[in-house]
């Protein structure tokens, strides 16, 4: 397995387009996190899925955000609207749901996002 | 609330231990971690640690708990130049899914 794969990896939108990222999660993991991270900060949570399901929203991921994993397999984050504080480095990561991978939670490489 | 405190900057030479420190606030964080990023990565784990435990080696790296001061450290023997990136601190929050991150501490290796 290739680990966590992130697409894009770089992207430049302007101010009021919508944007979508993609994330493939490590084949055999159930859960899959988005994270958003700023320059000089360390990524924060906005939600969470087990399997299809998602289970968590943080107060970041406005109403402008929706992020979606149909087939519990890969996950979509769509941002409407894009903002120019929307800049930043979109991570994913996944683990998995029983016994030490349950708390090893790993990362793909991010989506650089870029407003104008 | 939840928070994750670290110092900003750390400069040490090739060969020399390197120590970032971590406090965190929430007393029922039940998992610490160390992730690592280099530049225009994602992050890499490096190690973590449950809280029962007070020490975990691994290698080079070896991890301190202080439970009590809510204080975490990494140390990193015979730091080599390939170190140099920023290091992460986390907390596994009181929900079942997110990880709570300090800024980073930028880790510089001097030749």
């Amino acid at each position: 397995d290739t680990g966590v794969s992130q697409d894009p990896r770089h992207k430049i939108t302007k101010r009021g387009q919508n944007v979508t990222f993609r994330c493939d999660p490590i084949s055999e993991h159930n859960r899959l996190y988005w994270y958003r991270q700023t320059l000089g900060q360390g990524p924060e949570f906005l939600t969470y899925f087990q399997n299809e399901a998602q289970l968590e929203k943080s107060r970041l991921l406005s109403d402008r955000f929706s992020a979606e994993r149909p087939k519990g397999s890969f996950s979509t984050l769509e941002i409407q609207r894009t903002e120019q504080g929307d800049s930043a480095m979109y991570l994913c990561a996944s683990s998995g749901l029983r016994g030490t991978t349950s708390y090893e939670q790993y990362f793909g490489p991010g989506t650089r996002l870029t407003v104008t | 609330g939840e928070d994750v405190e670290q110092s900003l900057f750390l400069s040490v030479r090739e060969g020399d231990s390197s120590v970032i420190n971590c406090t965190y606030t929430d007393s029922s964080s039940t998992y610490l971690y160390w992730y690592k990023q280099e530049p225009g990565a994602g992050l890499q784990l490096l190690t973590y640690i449950f809280s029962n435990m007070d020490m975990k080696q691994d290698q080079r790296l070896t991890v301190l708990l202080n439970k009590k001061d809510k204080h975490l450290s990494l140390r990193i023997a015979d730091t080599q130049t390939g170190d140099s990136a920023i290091y992460f601190c986390a907390e596994k929050g009181r929900s079942q899914g997110n990880l709570i991150f300090g800024k980073g501490t930028k880790l510089s290796v001097k030749p």
